[in-house]
């Protein structure tokens, strides 16, 4: 079974400078998916960023990049340039080769103006 | 494209009743998942349709039914409703390897 672990509940960062979501993962498949997303209070979960597995280089979407580690199964969010609308739950999920999503618990990001 | 589109987006009801949920997919999306999304968790996977037939189911009861049809559109039936099922309920709509989601309908259960 997959699992997605993240481990910081809350975080926060001021304006305008960078912070890192870490999150881990655990599954014996060896082709699959990563990604981060992001849900405001509106509740609308939006895709931030993926990451293929099998591709050695980070993803990169304009502020946000990740900093993915096969070996040791982790895939952190770095947000640069932080901005008040990055405020938001951040869900780290893993998508198997039967297209099934698994969710981390999220963390709760706020941007501090 | 309106993205995906879920309705309705509130829903009050009392224990033992029974709900249906309606999701229409992303245009070109064939494959439509649902997921339980309790307050301050992450979303839990119910099931995923493709083809008008269940694919994937997660850890949910049978009391959890649900229909794809031929449009790709879809519905989530919960039956016997309990506190427990109060929750934020998410449709996605996927075309490997692309899943977005819904505004989700909250419901809740008295």
């Amino acid at each position: 079974a997959q699992t997605v672990t993240q481990s910081q509940p809350e975080m926060s960062v001021q304006e305008a400078e960078t912070v890192t979501l870490s999150c881990t993962y655990d599954t014996s498949e060896n082709n699959y998916y990563l990604f981060w997303y992001k849900q405001p209070p509106s509740r609308q979960m939006i895709l931030v960023i993926r990451q293929e597995a099998y591709k050695q280089q980070n993803a990169t979407e304009n502020r946000f990049s990740v900093n993915f580690q096969k070996a040791a199964k982790s895939f952190s969010l770095k947000i640069s340039d932080s901005q008040l609308g990055d405020t938001a739950m951040y869900f780290c999920a893993f998508m198997n080769t039967g297209n099934q999503f698994y969710f981390g618990t999220g963390t709760s990001l706020t941007v501090i103006p | 494209d309106a993205g995906v589109t879920q309705s309705p987006t509130h829903l009050i009801k009392t224990r033992g009743q029974q709900v249906t949920l309606r999701c229409s997919p992303k245009s070109g999306h064939d494959t439509v998942s649902w997921y339980q999304q309790a307050l301050g968790q992450g979303p839990q996977f119910i099931f995923q349709y493709y083809e008008e037939e269940e694919r994937q189911r997660g850890n949910f009861p049978d009391r959890f039914s649900g229909h794809q049809f031929p449009n790709y559109s879809s519905e989530l039936n919960v039956n016997a409703l309990l506190l427990g099922d109060s929750a934020l309920y998410l449709c996605a709509s996927s075309h490997y390897p692309e899943q977005f989601f819904g505004p989700g309908t909250r419901l809740t259960v008295l």
